[in-house]
């Protein structure tokens, strides 16, 4: 059964770069030909999809998060990989990875998810 | 602001019937047939119930549909229990994104 599971620093200076890592468990992040994505949320707030990445390496993005946010994916470790930079106090979210259930067939819906992490930015 | 339009509430009594509503345009519910619904429960993450509009993935109760007209699609949950009470959120593919949420929907059982 795959499991996944978010990493990294909880707490971020303004104007630096945020970086989280999700861990695939139970299964290659190559095989089945899915697609992986981040999405966060803010306190008290609703979802918000940052962007997702292909086994393969393709990657489409929000757009108004796009000029910040590269992800990427690195099969040998069986993980992929968020970077967001020039964080603001408005970045401030819980940020969950999450898998697009199908396979090459695209659900466009996430099957499974993290359990989610919080970062915050302050200095 | 969102951009797929839900009610910020709805409530039902146990046994009851409840829908939600989610609002797009044609540029991403009217046009497409990917609707996915979401149940988050407090400090929880969110879990599939509904994707492609109207199926269900293996372990959702069938209590749980989905539907859609036009620009509208819309969440069922029929004989409502009380671990039904949640926010739920819908999600569809846009020409513009490709993923877009709605703001939420917070679900009481009476």
């Amino acid at each position: 059964q795959v499991q996944l599971q978010e990493s990294g620093p909880g707490l971020v200076k303004p104007s630096q770069t945020l970086s989280l890592t999700c861990t695939v468990s139970g299964g290659s992040i190559s095989s089945g030909g899915y697609y992986w994505s981040w999405i966060r949320q803010h306190p008290g707030k609703g979802l918000e999809w940052i962007g997702y990445i292909s086994y393969s390496g393709s990657s489409n993005y929000n757009p108004s998060l796009k000029s910040r946010v590269t992800i990427s994916v690195d099969t040998s470790k069986n993980q992929f990989s968020l970077k967001m930079s020039s964080v603001t106090a408005a970045d401030r979210a819980v940020y969950y990875c999450a898998r697009d259930g199908g396979g090459r067939l695209r659900w466009y819906a996430f099957d499974i998810w993290g359990q989610g992490t919080m970062v915050t930015v302050s200095s | 602001q969102s951009a797929l339009t839900q009610p910020a509430s709805v409530s039902g009594s146990p046994g009851q019937s409840i829908t939600i509503s989610c609002t797009g345009t044609s540029s991403d519910v009217g046009s497409y047939n990917f609707v996915s619904w979401y149940q988050q429960h407090p400090g929880k993450a969110p879990k599939l119930m509904i994707y492609e509009g109207n199926k269900r993935p293996s372990g959702v109760s069938n209590r749980f549909s989905g539907s859609k007209s036009g620009n509208t699609a819309s969440l069922t949950v029929s004989g409502l229990q009380a671990e039904d009470e949640a926010d739920y959120y819908c999600c569809s593919y846009a020409s513009s994104s490709p993923l877009v949420f709605g703001g939420g929907t917070k679900l009481t059982v009476l």
